[in-house]
């Protein structure tokens, strides 16, 4: 089974720092997800990537920043977290092609 | 954009059938997924579809028409542990996925 794992359950950070959620998968998928979850809103696209170094925005991204070094890692970077950036986040990858995505069981990040 | 639209909540009695809805309107439709999300647990996949018509899994059916732009996943025989959201989800351009609301079912016995 393909295994996405999300570094941290639950995350409380202060607003301005900087924080970076981790996220690897370990079935060499092309491309890698950043969702944010919030009631009522639905899961959101914040950024992915189809290739290692390559990363394109998605629907929400300002805020936000990502790193994908080495194809199995793909990092969010929040440069200077706000209230506003309290959410569930949720990695994602798939192969090129198949359209089935897993998720990992995410992370909840609360900014105070 | 994609617009995907789902009712938000239903309540439902155990060994029931529960028929959920989404409609969506899309550009570069690839296929339409459905996912199960238990509170405060990742999405886990159930269904997808890229033709029309129906495909059943067991307890779970899913249809699809896409010159409607809409589709349903049908719960047989609902069981409490069935109480999850149910996330519709459509496939376009290069490899991104559009996610409805989530419909909230909740199963009473």
């Amino acid at each position: 089974d393909v295994k996405v794992t999300q570094s941290s359950r639950y995350l409380v950070k202060r607003t301005g720092e900087k924080v970076f959620l981790e996220c690897v998968q370990d079935m060499d998928h092309e491309n890698m997800f950043w969702y944010r979850q919030d009631p009522g809103l639905g899961l959101r696209l914040i950024y992915f990537s189809y290739d290692v170094k390559m990363k394109e925005k998605g629907d929400i991204p300002e805020g936000y920043s990502v790193s994908r070094e080495k194809k199995e890692r793909f990092s969010l970077i929040l440069e200077s977290a706000s209230t506003n950036q309290t959410s569930m986040y949720l990695c994602a990858s798939k192969f090129d092609g198949a359209y089935g995505y897993t998720f990992g069981s995410g992370t909840r990040l609360t900014v105070v | 954009g994609q617009n995907i639209d789902q009712p938000t909540e239903m309540t439902a009695t155990e060994g029931a059938i529960v028929q959920i809805n989404c409609t969506y309107q899309t550009s570069g439709f690839n296929g339409l997924f459905w996912y199960q999300q238990h509170a405060g647990e990742a999405p886990t996949f159930l269904s997808y579809n890229v033709l029309d018509g129906l495909e059943e899994k067991g307890r779970f059916s899913s249809f699809l028409s896409r010159s409607k732009g809409y589709s349903y996943l049908l719960l047989k025989e609902l069981q409490m542990k069935d109480s999850a959201s149910y996330l519709c989800a459509v496939a376009y351009g290069n490899n991104r996925l559009a996610f409805g609301k989530g419909n909230q079912v909740v199963v009473i016995p």
